[in-house]
C-alpha cells in the first residue's frame, strides 16, 4: 500500500514570497493529484499529474516518476493561498480509483 | 456546469436518526464517488461508482451506511441509525474517467454531519 509523506505540515509566508511544498510516496503510480482546501471548504483540484510539470497561472507542480517525489510551487504568494494542500496517490499499482491523501500542508501567507 | 452539487450543506441530527446526503455530478462524468473527511482519519474513499453501478464499497463502515446511484446525475448516501461518531464532512466528487483510473476529480462543497 501506498504511503504518502508531505512536508511541511505547516507553512508561514510573507505575501509575495515564492512557496515550495513537498510530496513523496512510496509504491509506483500512474498519476498524483494535488488539491486544494481552503479552510471550512470544499476541495479543488489543482493539477494530476504522471510526468513531468504542469502549470496553471501561479501555480506549477512538477513529479519525478523515478524518485517518487512531486513538488507543488506557489510563485507570488498571495493571502488568498491560505489552505490546506493535499497530495494524493492510487493506494495501489493496482486500481487507481483509491487513492491514499497526504495529511496535507497547511498553508498562511500573511499581508 | 454548475459542478457537484450536494444537499444538505449542513445537517445536524440526533443519534439513531437516518441521515441521507445527496448529490448530482457533472453532466457527463461517469465515475462518483463519496467521501469521508475527519480530522483523525483525513479522506477516505466510503464508495466508488462507475456508470451508476457500484464498483467498491470496501470503504463503507458498517451495514449502517448504504448507497444508491439510481442514475448518471443522483446519489445519495444514507446512515441508519446516525450515530455520533458519524460526524464527519461528506464530500461526492466525480470524474470522467472509468474503470481502474480516478480521473481529475470533481468535488462538491461537501456536506457537514453532526450527530448528537
Amino acid at each position: 500500500k501506498n504511503e504518502v509523506e508531505q512536508s511541511p505540515q505547516n507553512l508561514t509566508a510573507q505575501e509575495g514570497e515564492f512557496i515550495t511544498i513537498n510530496c513523496s510516496y512510496s509504491v509506483g503510480i500512474s498519476a498524483l493529484h494535488w488539491l486544494q482546501q481552503h479552510p471550512g471548504g470544499g476541495i479543488v483540484s489543482l493539477f494530476m499529474l504522471s510526468s513531468g510539470k504542469k502549470k496553471h497561472g501561479r501555480l506549477i507542480a512538477t513529479i519525478n516518476i523515478q524518485e517518487k517525489h512531486s513538488s507543488l510551487h506557489i510563485t507570488a504568494s498571495h493571502p488568498r493561498d491560505s489552505a490546506v494542500y493535499i497530495c494524493a496517490v492510487p493506494e495501489s499499482g493496482g486500481s487507481n480509483y483509491k487513492l491514499t491523501f497526504g495529511k496535507g500542508t497547511l498553508l498562511t501567507v500573511n499581508p | 456546469d454548475a459542478g457537484v452539487i450536494q444537499s444538505p450543506r449542513h445537517e445536524v441530527t440526533e443519534m439513531g436518526q437516518e441521515v441521507t446526503l445527496r448529490c448530482k455530478p457533472i453532466s457527463g462524468h461517469n465515475s462518483l464517488f463519496w467521501y469521508r473527511q475527519t480530522m483523525m482519519r483525513g479522506l477516505e474513499l466510503l464508495i466508488y461508482f462507475n456508470n451508476n453501478v457500484p464498483i467498491d464499497d470496501s470503504g463503507m463502515p458498517e451495514d449502517r451506511f448504504s448507497a444508491k446511484m439510481p442514475n448518471a446525475s443522483f446519489s445519495t448516501l444514507k446512515i441508519q441509525p446516525s450515530e455520533p461518531r458519524d460526524s464527519a464532512v461528506y464530500f461526492c466528487a466525480s470524474s470522467s474517467a472509468g474503470g481502474a483510473n480516478t480521473g481529475e476529480l470533481f468535488f462538491g462543497e461537501g456536506s457537514r454531519l453532526t450527530v448528537l
